[in-house]
């Protein structure tokens, strides 16, 4: 079975710094791959995902995420954070067969200090 | 790009009432759709998966006699919560995977969300 395993529960971050939140996969057969971001009180947004191609792959608000398949990884960067940053950060994974669902991790919280 | 719509957004009901929510993909068919919950400071947890015009295949340890889903036509899934209980209160997020496309891959949409809370 997927799983998704999000490393820290917690970043703090300065603003203007770079960040990369964590993200380990397990599953036996090709994936896909996802980051969504929650604002407070707020649905989901997606930030990015993989399914195929190129492993570096780049999303909106300025976050991109590298698949590497040998470390089962799909961590998010950042170059520079902002305040309006702060949120929720949520890795999925998917698998590749047709009646797959997406399963979320535990989330990572992002906040950004002035 | 595609909407998935959720109503009610907000919803307060006492304990022992029913409440159904709805899912609707706006401008996509979808035979498949989602149920999720997530507590405060929690990730999203997958209830069930809901197919149109079959019955709902539920995760372990969601009852399913509890939470009642009816995925009646290509656009629209409902979760009836029956009975509700405190414990029940929480924020239910639905997503509907668009069946359209040539592609192998079908993107699946999450709609905003659904407040429950039960007094």
């Amino acid at each position: 079975a997927q799983s998704v395993t999000q490393l820290d529960s917690q970043v703090p971050v300065f603003e203007e710094a770079p960040v990369e939140l964590r993200c380990n996969y397990s599953s036996s057969v090709s994936v896909y791959l996802f980051w969504y971001v929650q604002y407070p009180n707020q649905g989901l947004q997606l930030l990015l995902k993989y399914l195929s191609g190129s492993t570096l792959v780049k999303g909106i608000n300025g976050f991109e995420a590298e698949f590497n398949k040998s470390q089962t990884s799909f961590h998010l960067r950042k170059p520079s954070v902002h305040i309006s940053d702060t949120a929720e950060y949520f890795c999925a994974v998917r698998s590749g067969s047709s009646a797959s669902k997406i399963i979320f991790g535990s989330g990572t919280r992002l906040s950004i200090r002035p | 790009g595609a909407v998935v719509s959720q109503h009610p957004s907000r919803v307060i009901c006492k304990s022992g009432t029913s409440v159904k929510i709805e899912c609707r993909s706006l401008d996509f068919q979808a035979t498949t759709m989602f149920w999720y919950r997530q507590f405060p400071k929690q990730s999203l947890m997958l209830m069930a998966t809901s197919n149109e015009g079959s019955k709902a295949t539920y995760e372990q340890g969601v009852e399913k006699d509890k939470f009642l889903i009816n995925h009646a036509s290509l656009t629209l899934s409902t979760l009836t919560v029956t009975s509700a209980h405190p414990e029940d209160s929480s924020f239910y997020i639905c997503s509907a995977r668009d069946q359209g496309g040539s592609s192998s891959y079908n993107e699946q949409f999450f709609g905003p969300g659904t407040r429950l809370t039960v007094l």
